[in-house]
């Protein structure tokens, strides 16, 4: 089993939709969690971390389930902009080699079209 | 202020080759790690380095090395190349070793995309 498991997608929404990205982890030992975004060729960007009451920034919100050991990312109001790939992550930061360990998912494809 | 900066952008090698690969962090980051992402793939741990010491090793042969400077930067060494060592390789800063709240979010430089033939 992947340490971190995403639907690869592609997902294609029109401008507007509302757009549910899913994600697993395995280790229920992990302890931080963040959602970034990758432009095609471009380096991953943060987009959000993600709290165990949930947050919210603008039209994203982030959800965290440790008991499933679940994390979702909904994006409102699609924009063309929004047109990436979402990548879910995982820090195990419980000690030992695993301090500075961001387990990537394999990445969500979003398009986003007129 | 500016992000986190690697060099070469871009490097083509032969098999057998050795390649160095450079970063600087964000100014007072003390945290650097390295990662490989390889076509349609997330990124892969491959080390962390924290005031100048080795903090973490990802699931990566000998062929990898890495060091880290009096000033934060770093290098990651790759000798006798394979084909399979194409890919881009990423290196991200944080300004801690870890998370005091569990969080330590690392940002990430462009990248050097390197090819084997």
């Amino acid at each position: 089993r992947k340490e971190v498991e995403q639907d690869p997608g592609p997902f294609n929404v029109p401008e507007g939709a509302t757009v549910a990205f899913n994600c697993t982890y395995s280790n229920s030992a992990s302890q931080s969690f963040f959602w970034y975004r990758q432009d095609c060729r471009k380096e991953p960007k943060l987009l959000m971390s993600v709290y165990s009451s949930g947050n919210e920034d603008g039209r994203f919100t982030a959800q965290l389930n440790r008991a499933s050991q679940y994390i979702s990312l909904l994006i409102r109001d699609s924009k063309l902009s929004d047109s990436a790939t979402y990548l879910c992550v995982v820090n195990p930061n419980a000690g030992g080699t695993s301090y500075g360990k961001l387990t990537f998912g394999q990445g969500t494809i979003l398009t986003v079209h007129p | 202020d500016a992000g986190v900066t690697q060099s070469p952008t871009h490097l083509i090698k032969t098999r057998g080759q050795h390649v160095t690969l450079r970063c600087s962090p964000i100014s007072g980051h003390k945290s650097v790690s390295w990662y490989q992402q390889v076509l349609g793939q997330g990124p892969q741990f491959i080390f962390q380095y924290y005031e100048k010491e080795e903090r973490g090793r990802g699931n990566f042969p000998d062929r990898f090395s890495a060091r880290q400077f009096p000033n934060y930067s770093s290098e990651l060494n790759v000798n006798a190349l394979l084909l399979g060592d194409s890919a881009l390789y990423l290196c991200a800063s944080s300004p801690r070793y870890r998370g005091t709240s569990g969080y330590n979010e690392q940002f990430f430089g462009p990248g050097t995309r390197l090819t084997v033939l």
